[in-house]
């Protein structure tokens, strides 16, 4: 069955620090999509990247990168130099390429405080 | 902007009562999906629309009933709310035709039941 584990529940860092953010998934699939959103505190679900199970060149988009490794089913996600807009909670979720209607599998998610 | 809006945004009801939401697109995806937020528990499925009068059940789809009767608008009701469904629940929409294609969410409704 497919899953995804977001182990941190809670990460608080300081300003400028670099966090990681870890995510760990199961799934029988041969095909599927990775992402991650981010809710703020003002509620919204913001989509950040999504990955697909053949391609495991990590990707970097400013401060964030994101790190695909299949090897260990993980898809870590990076903030370097975090900010205090950076608070918020990280969802990883999960999409298998055959599964009817593909639901979003997420993780429970990371609270993460960026304080100054 | 993926065009979604939610209404009511925010509601109070009570135990028994019944309650609607709504969902509205504007770019006419044919997939729409309900989820909902609790702590713990991260976002799950509840129902999802593949087409006008087309829907399907999600992981936690008891005591929930959806209809489709247009493209742009997914209603969800509670037919007689209980406390358990205290709950914040977003609306999406699948941009594309790949069953994997990213999803994107309308801002949320945030429901007490009392």
């Amino acid at each position: 069955a497919q899953k995804v584990t977001q182990a941190q529940t809670e990460i608080s860092v300081v300003e400028k620090e670099d966090v990681t953010l870890d995510c760990v998934y199961e799934t029988r699939d041969t095909t599927y999509y990775l992402f991650w959103y981010k809710q703020p505190p003002s509620g919204e679900l913001v989509f950040l990247i999504r990955r697909n199970s053949f391609d495991e060149q990590n990707e970097i988009s400013g401060r964030y990168s994101w790190n695909f490794q299949k090897s260990t089913s993980s898809f870590n996600f990076t903030i370097t130099a975090s900010q205090v807009v950076d608070s918020a909670v990280y969802f990883c979720a999960l999409s298998e390429a055959n599964q009817a209607g593909t639901a979003l599998i997420f993780g429970k998610g990371t609270t993460l405080s960026v304080s100054s | 902007d993926a065009g979604i809006t939610q209404s009511p945004r925010h509601k109070v009801t009570e135990t028994g009562t019944p309650v609607t939401l709504r969902c509205h697109q504007t770019e006419n995806h044919r997939y729409m999906y309900w989820y909902r937020q609790d702590p713990g528990h991260g976002l799950r499925l509840i129902h999802y629309s593949y087409g006008v009068k087309d829907t399907d059940k999600g992981e936690v789809s008891d005591g929930y009933s959806v209809s489709r009767s247009k493209t742009e608008d997914f209603l969800l009701t509670l037919e007689s709310a209980t406390s358990s469904q205290t709950s914040v629940y977003f609306c999406a929409i699948r941009e594309g035709r790949s069953s994997t294609d990213t999803q994107y969410f309308g801002p949320g409704t945030r429901l007490t039941v009392l």
